[in-house]
């Protein structure tokens, strides 16, 4: 099934650590984002990126670094982790053009303490 | 500055009866707005939309309505099932002064629906 997929599932680290989220998708789209969700905050952006060689910053990008390795894959880095980076993270995919809607992987909930 | 905003955190509504969860927005420049539905260790999922030259926007048993004027949509579920329970979130989309979508959403802070059988 075309589908978009999140690794890991799961993850505890300790602050100061490099951690890296994986996105991959089978639906041939474009467009991928990283967002985090935080209890009472909604879904919030952190980058985006349009094509192979597009990469912009969403509105909390600082601490975040990302990288579009294929039109299918698309990875968050955390460089040095620090607990309130504590969230659930989750990638989603649209296509180009008009399209509107936005696809969602299943997320990684990332504990740092 | 939050641009979308769910005030309520939360709503509880018995099986059978509506369901109605309220969206706010800020800005006039949102061209199209999205509800979706997240159940627990799962990604969100596109429920129904709607674009800013319309009022109403009716599929099966949900509904979303869109007052430009107050700068407020809502989405009703009618009949609300246990099935339902769920965070909802509002989205909407800037149309850019290009005229081409850049596809960035901005959300709301969602409202948690339970549906009590």
């Amino acid at each position: 099934d075309a589908d978009v997929t999140q690794t890991p599932r799961n993850r505890i680290t300790k602050t100061g650590k490099r951690i890296m989220l994986e996105c991959s998708q089978t639906k041939g789209h474009d467009r991928m984002y990283w967002y985090r969700q935080d209890p009472g905050l909604g879904l919030r952006l952190i980058y985006y990126s349009f094509d192979v060689k597009d990469i912009n910053k969403g509105e909390i990008s600082d601490g975040y670094s990302v990288s579009r390795q294929a039109q299918a894959k698309f990875s968050l880095s955390l460089e040095s982790a620090i607990p309130n980076q504590t969230a659930l993270y989750f990638c989603a995919t649209s296509r180009g053009g008009s399209q509107r809607e936005q696809f969602f992987g299943p997320g990684t909930r990332l504990t740092v303490l | 500055d939050q641009q979308v905003k769910q005030n309520s955190p939360s709503l509880s509504v018995q099986e059978g009866r509506i369901s109605i969860l309220n969206c706010d927005y800020t800005n006039s420049m949102f061209d199209y707005f999205l509800w979706y539905k997240k159940y627990p260790a799962e990604g969100p999922t596109f429920l129904i939309s709607i674009s800013s030259i319309k009022d109403k926007n009716e599929d099966g048993r949900f509904t979303v309505f869109l007052n430009k004027s107050a700068k407020h949509l809502s989405l009703h579920i009618v009949p609300s099932q246990p099935g339902d329970s769920a965070v909802y979130f509002c989205a909407a989309r800037v149309w850019s002064a290009g005229g081409t979508s850049y596809g960035k959403l901005t959300f709301g802070q969602g409202t948690i629906l339970t549906v009590h059988p």
